[in-house]
């Protein structure tokens, strides 16, 4: 599976958009991008994937750059109960989802 | 709609003890993966599960650790003489079909929490 990188933290005031980046240059043709939370110590939360185009669910838009190699997740209106680390995981058709750092988003009143 | 289920959500052995850990999948998954996340570190994948069939077993420990998803009933991971160092949150997911395709979303429980003393 490709690498992902993605910022250590970021903060989001509420009521505004989170757009959490993620770099995944050595993506290839048939890997899809997931994105998953997990908010303290509670089981990862699925939140949305997509393999080319851009995807929006009632959780979050995914933007997938043309080239594949970035993608940009979107909480339209966070919440104080967004403050959770961010995922973004490239899977092929394997079996494991490999959770690297992530991203701790804390927003903030 | 139930999701994922794990119990107990908390566990306590000391060392020496075994601790069994059990998953019930979403209704309709017939997919189980167990993870692993010790303290300030990333889950990582451990097991993966069909009915009666380990697929892939490559992130489990090589002594010691085992799981098994019968025809019927939940998922268990055994963990046998455990050691301080088991000490971790074990979370479980599941899935409707195999790994490949999009469709394979998984999904995942609450979480065990294994404190050995």
């Amino acid at each position: 599976d490709a690498k992902t990188t993605q910022p250590p933290s970021m903060d989001c005031a509420e009521g505004r958009a989170a757009n959490l980046p993620c770099n995944h240059s050595t993506i290839s043709g048939n890997e899809y991008v997931y994105w998953y939370r997990q908010i303290h110590s509670q089981g990862p939360q699925y939140i949305i994937h997509g393999l080319k185009n851009n995807e929006t669910n009632e959780m979050a838009s995914l933007i997938i750059t043309e080239d594949r190699k970035s993608s940009t997740l979107i909480l339209p209106h966070a919440t104080l109960r967004d403050t959770a680390v961010y995922y973004c995981i490239v899977k092929n058709s394997g079996y494991a989802l490999n959770f690297g750092k992530g991203t701790s988003l804390l927003v903030t009143p | 709609n139930a999701g994922v289920m794990q119990n107990p959500r908390h566990l306590v052995r000391r060392r020496g003890q075994e601790a069994r850990l059990r998953c019930s999948p979403m209704k309709g998954h017939s997919h189980v993966y167990w993870y692993r996340q010790l303290p300030e570190e990333g889950l990582k994948f451990m097991v993966y599960l069909q009915k009666e069939n380990i697929i892939d077993e490559s992130g489990m420990p090589k002594e010691r650790f085992s799981a098994e998803f019968p025809k019927e009933g939940p998922s268990i991971l055994r963990i046998q003489q455990v050691v301080r160092g088991d000490s971790a949150a074990y979370f479980c997911a599941s899935s409707k079909r195999g790994a490949s395709g999009s469709t394979d979303t998984q999904y995942f429980g609450p979480g065990t929490r294994l404190t050995v003393l």
